[in-house]
């Protein structure tokens, strides 16, 4: 069975700070896909990431930065020099053979003035 | 270009009433997936129609039903509402039928209370 696990209910930092983010990922199916969504207090999720099996490359983008690690079945997530506009809840998720998404139960980040 | 529209955003029923919320793709989009958020239970995905036939489903009562009309738009019901049915119900839409490896394009939701 899938899963995902997001240890990490809920984080606050100060503004400025980094952060990072845990995920750690369960799959029997040797193709799969690692997303990050971010949901704003609006409600609708919005895409960040998509990370297939078998690529490992880390990526960054702006202050975004992906760690993917197939050893220990994570996907962390850092933001450098956060800003308050980074709160938010944070999830990871995967799609495998089924080609359904599981996501993990997510982590509300509090950025702090 | 639009992005997901799911209306309505917010509705009260009672319970043992149904409902039926809506969801229109954007454009040139085939493929739309409903997922229920609680606090409880997570994101927890409904199923997913591409061009009109239901091609997964999720471990839901039968209560929860869906479908697809041919210009995309998807509309899901909920027959004999419990308490429990209170979430934010999220709509996805993707060009192709692989929507869950490709990543989806989410709409902002309809949060349904049952009192």
């Amino acid at each position: 069975a899938q899963k995902v696990t997001q240890a990490q209910t809920e984080i606050s930092v100060v503004e400025k700070e980094d952060v990072t983010l845990d995920c750690v990922y369960e799959t029997r199916d040797t193709t799969y896909y690692l997303f990050w969504y971010k949901q704003p207090p609006s409600g609708e999720l919005v895409f960040l990431i998509r990370r297939n099996s078998f690529d490992e490359q880390n990526e960054i983008s702006g202050r975004y930065s992906w760690n993917f690690q197939k050893s220990t079945s994570s996907f962390n997530f850092t933001i450098t020099a956060s800003q308050v506009v980074d709160s938010a809840v944070y999830f990871c998720a995967l799609s495998g053979r089924d080609d359904k998404i599981i996501f993990g139960k997510g982590t509300r980040l509090h950025i702090l003035p | 270009k639009a992005g997901v529209t799911q209306t309505p955003r917010y509705l009260i029923k009672t319970r043992g009433q149904q409902v039926t919320l809506s969801c229109s793709p954007i454009s040139g989009h085939r493929s739309v997936s409903w997922y229920q958020q609680t606090p409880g239970q997570g994101l927890q995905f409904l199923f997913e129609y591409f061009s009109e036939t239901q091609r997964n489903k999720g471990n839901f009562p039968g209560r929860f039903s869906g479908r697809q009309f041919s210009n995309s738009r998807s509309e899901m019901n909920v027959s004999t509402l419990e308490l429990g049915d209170s979430a934010l119900y999220l709509c996805a839409s993707s060009f192709t039928q692989q929507g869950a490896s490709r990543g989806y394009t989410f709409g902002s939701g309809t949060r349904l209370t049952v009192v």
